[in-house]
């Protein structure tokens, strides 16, 4: 089942602006990621915050995780067209091995050049 | 990264029919593989896990004699869909993770499946 609720669920926005997503989770988890996927594609992993960390960067994103509040955000700075795609966080509960992954229900994020 | 491989991109088959999707570690060894659903615009539902040498265990909801999973390698799992009918028409995903709890994902390209 999919404990992971995201919003926006669609995002549009001009090339060069920020785009703030959020993610929220029902369950204890052992770390959270992020990935993209771009149209009828598979995923590619952005980002993973363990949950004895807040905050994560690389490059132009920046994930935060609030264990307290069950939720995490991505921030994608100075966006390009080339960002347009879907997003999904995902949760791995503790005691969970080998990869299973709760997806949240995406935010699609539209930047227009 | 990892590379995980997944054959064919995409598929038509006639309703009746059945379809093997495959899913390649490709340099690494993948004692567990998972295959998700996706359908358009939403999120990925994981189906099942699939376990080297030994059956693969379904998600709730998920009928495993018509998604069959076979995983005899570590580095091949194959999703069967048997009998095929239009409302299985989806994308279908599949993925690997590495060792460890604090490990990515690493997923394949995904196979569009549309049955007429």
């Amino acid at each position: 089942s999919q404990q992971g609720e995201e919003d926006p669920q669609a995002l549009s926005i001009q090339e060069g602006e920020n785009a703030t997503m959020n993610c929220s989770y029902k369950t204890s988890i052992n770390n959270l990621q992020w990935y993209r996927q771009n149209s009828g594609r598979g995923l590619v992993h952005l980002i993973l915050i363990r949950s004895n960390e807040r905050e994560k960067h690389s490059g132009r994103l920046r994930v935060t995780l609030d264990t307290s509040k069950k939720s995490s955000s991505l921030l994608i700075t100075a966006s390009r067209a080339a960002d347009t795609a879907s997003y999904f966080c995902a949760t791995r509960a503790g005691g969970t091995s080998y990869g299973k992954l709760t997806f949240g229900q995406g935010t699609i994020l539209t930047v227009h050049p | 990264g990892a590379v995980v491989s997944q054959h064919p991109s995409w598929v038509i088959c006639k309703s009746g029919t059945s379809v093997k999707i495959e899913c390649r570690s490709l340099d690494f060894q993948a004692t567990t593989m998972f295959w998700y659903r996706q359908f358009p615009k939403q999120s990925l539902m994981l189906m099942a896990t699939s376990n080297e040498g030994s059956k693969a265990t379904y998600e709730q909801g998920v009928e495993k004699d018509k998604f069959l999973i076979n995983h005899a390698s570590l580095t091949l799992s194959t999703l069967t869909v048997t009998s095929a009918h239009p409302e299985d028409s989806s994308f279908y995903i599949c993925s690997a993770s590495g060792l460890g709890i604090n490990t990515e994902a690493f997923f394949g390209q995904g196979t569009r499946l549309t049955v007429v």
